[in-house]
């Protein structure tokens, strides 16, 4: 079956730390990927972006990593703040039946200590 | 103001009823999105359109309807809501890249 995996237990790291998260995936060739930012209550909000060619994007202390052959997306938010606790969603851009289409991996809630 | 909006923001509603949310959005995209999302499970897709003439079901459409009224307004229906349709409920749109996302619509079925 086709899925995206994503850790579902929460991870709490130290304010200052590098967090890394991590984004599976089985049975796609997707053209991108992309993580997002949900906080409680809200709407995913889009972070990055990172082409099937591409083995690195960064933005600002966001890093993400892209390797076609494992099938895996690490994310990675340096110099962390309390503020960047959220939960951080992977998606997938497929082609189902001819046309594009989003999925979602179930996400990963960070929190950050202070 | 919101690019994407959602109405309303919440819904409590009974078994059997008919349920529409709504939304609306000033971005100018074609392409617009429904999405659930319940704990554990994640986004998942419920219908998508990518111009006003062109509907696709998603994953998950059983027991819902849309109607893209214009390229502004995509709106949800639930015809005979039941308790496990209780999820938040997002609409989206696409520029053919990155997803915008409205604040969502928390739907209780009882």
């Amino acid at each position: 079956s086709q899925k995206i995996e994503q850790n579902s237990e929460a991870l709490n790291i130290q304010e200052g730390k590098t967090a890394t998260l991590t984004c599976n995936y089985t049975n796609y060739s997707p053209a991108y990927l992309q993580w997002y930012r949900q906080d409680p209550g809200r709407g995913p909000v889009f972070l990055l972006l990172i082409r099937e060619n591409e083995k690195e994007k960064r933005k600002e202390r966001l890093k993400v990593t892209f390797d076609t052959t494992l099938k895996q997306s690490l994310f990675h938010i340096t110099a962390s703040q309390p503020a960047d606790s959220a939960t951080y969603l992977c998606a997938l851009d497929i082609i189902d039946s001819g046309t594009y289409k989003y999925i979602f991996g179930t996400g990963t809630r960070l929190k950050v200590l202070a | 103001d919101a690019d994407v909006t959602q109405t309303p923001r919440n819904r409590i509603t009974k078994t059997g009823k008919r349920i529409m949310l709504e939304c609306s959005q000033t971005k100018g995209h074609d392409r617009m999105y429904w999405y659930r999302q319940d704990p554990g499970l994640g986004l998942r897709l419920i219908y998508y359109s990518f111009d006003v003439k062109d509907i696709n079901k998603g994953e998950i459409s059983d027991g819902y309807s849309v109607s893209r009224q214009a390229q502004a307004k995509f709106s949800l229906s639930l015809e005979s809501a039941i308790p496990n349709q209780t999820a938040l409920y997002f609409c989206a749109t696409s520029n053919d890249e990155k997803l915008f996302f409205g604040s969502g619509t928390q739907l209780s079925v009882l």
